[in-house]
């Protein structure tokens, strides 16, 4: 059972532009959401972070926006670069049974 | 900078064969973690631990087992190997449940 889905498994943005990355989850309990971002032949790295008690958090070019009633999360990277390029995965916990991470498919911008 | 030190780049192994995955990290952090990613999978919790000696079970526990004996070391062992275990393996550690520092990965290969 999936609980942190990002459906789209690749997305192809022009430099400059806007790329938008999504994510959706299924537990009402997750109350923090995070994105990573892995290039080839490294582990994944912390790039971004925001508490259900926000619907915005943004840091330089990125931002994450949350929809709590639709369980949804975005990542918006403005402007792109080609050093973007890599998987982004989402990832979400529970902070109140606490304990772990669980993440999502992975994009591949 | 925090390191996380993950022993093998690459490991090709046999069918059967008891396989040892050693983590380090250099930063006394009370969690590690062991994660398998696989295409289309995404990320999946194997074991964590929140201490010496402590360990607990994540998504897919079956087939491994880990050892924590020291606070910066954090290893995943898989008792016999099998072709299903072929996969990249990642380590973390980190201070915060949920902000990880992760290791460069572990490409393992079982024939």
């Amino acid at each position: 059972d999936q609980q942190v889905k990002q459906n789209s498994p690749s997305l192809s943005v022009q430099e400059g532009r806007i790329s938008i990355l999504n994510c959706d989850y299924t537990n009402s309990m997750f109350d923090y959401f995070l994105w990573y971002k892995k290039y080839p032949a490294e582990g994944p790295t912390f790039l971004i972070s925001i508490s259900s008690i926000k619907d915005k958090n943004e840091d330089g070019r990125f931002t994450v926006f949350l929809n709590k009633s639709a369980k949804h999360l975005s990542l918006h990277i403005v402007p792109s670069q080609p050093g973007d390029s890599a998987v982004y995965f989402c990832a979400a916990m529970d902070t109140g049974t606490a304990s772990k991470l669980t993440f999502g498919t992975g994009t591949r911008l | 900078d925090v390191k996380v030190t993950q022993s093998s780049r690459y490991l090709v192994k046999r069918t059967g064969e008891k396989v040892f995955l050693e983590c380090v990290q250099d930063m006394d952090h009370e969690n590690m973690f062991w994660y398998r990613q696989d295409p289309g999978l995404g990320l999946r919790l194997i074991y964590f631990s929140y201490d010496v000696k402590m360990k607990e079970k994540g998504d897919i526990p079956e087939g491994y087992s880990v050892s924590r004996e020291k606070k910066e070391r954090f290893s995943l062992i898989l008792e016999s190997a099998s072709t299903n275990q072929t996969s990249m393996y990642l380590c973390a550690s980190s201070t915060r449940r949920e902000k990880l520092f992760f290791g460069s990965g572990t490409q393992l290969s079982v024939l």
